[in-house]
């Protein structure tokens, strides 16, 4: 059975920093693209970032480009996402979601973590 | 950025109607279309692959057809743990892009 499981949200003051991780089961981690993927507080669903199985491609949304970084780890079945210089519209729930059917070009997404809540608020 | 346009964005029904929700891209994804349910509270949950494949485990009252920029994602006869909101979702180019959603309720 696949297994996301997200922590390291919180609150913290517009500039500052967080690091949020994903620990993955249930597949082969390494064969997979993983994303994050957000929503704030009563809107629809944002996409953020993705990164390859092998972690040497990432892609971001122009709305966190500079500002996040993702990360896995292989070794420890983990995803990152190191995000600097926060703002109040960053405020969100942040989802890490397996690919799932893909084309060339793009990851789909099958399955999602339940999501770990980040405030940005003075 | 290929953008989603889904409607409606809101839809009232009965048990037992007939639901469509459709999803119109801005340029020709193919069939690199997926559909979510999410349920307040929930992760979304996937639905449909590729337009119109049935996730594994999922009800067949829902389905989807469509392909290039017109979509359609139907529930054929609506259940009282159908509310939820809908996402559309394509995956043929990044930026990785999902409609608005579409909000239903049980009359």
């Amino acid at each position: 059975e696949v297994q996301l499981l997200e922590s390291g949200g919180g609150l913290v003051q517009p500039g500052g920093s967080l690091r949020l991780s994903c620990a993955a089961s249930g597949f082969t981690f390494t064969n997979y693209a993983m994303n994050w993927v957000r929503q704030a507080p009563g809107k629809g669903l944002e996409w953020v970032s993705v990164i390859s199985g092998s972690g040497a491609g990432t892609y971001y949304a122009d709305s966190v480009k500079g500002r996040f970084t993702i990360s896995r780890d292989n070794s420890k079945n983990t995803l990152y996402l190191q995000m600097n210089n926060l703002r109040a519209d960053d405020t969100a729930m942040y989802y890490c979601a397996k690919e799932g059917r893909s084309s060339v070009s793009a990851p789909g997404i099958d399955y999602w973590g339940q999501g770990t809540l980040v405030t940005v608020s003075s | 950025d290929l953008r989603m346009t889904q409607s409606p964005s809101s839809l009232s029904a009965s048990v037992g109607d007939r639901v469509t929700i459709t999803c119109h891209a801005s340029q020709d994804i193919t069939n690199y279309l997926n559909w979510f349910q999410q349920k307040p509270g929930k992760a979304p949950k996937l639905l449909i692959y590729d337009a119109s494949n049935l996730e594994t485990g999922v009800p067949s009252r829902f389905s989807g057809s469509g392909s290039g920029t017109d979509f359609t994602f139907t529930i054929s006869s609506l259940q009282p743990e159908d509310k939820a909101t809908y996402y559309c979702q394509q995956y043929d180019n990044l930026p990785i892009t999902f409609g608005q959603g579409t909000r239903l309720e049980i009359k």
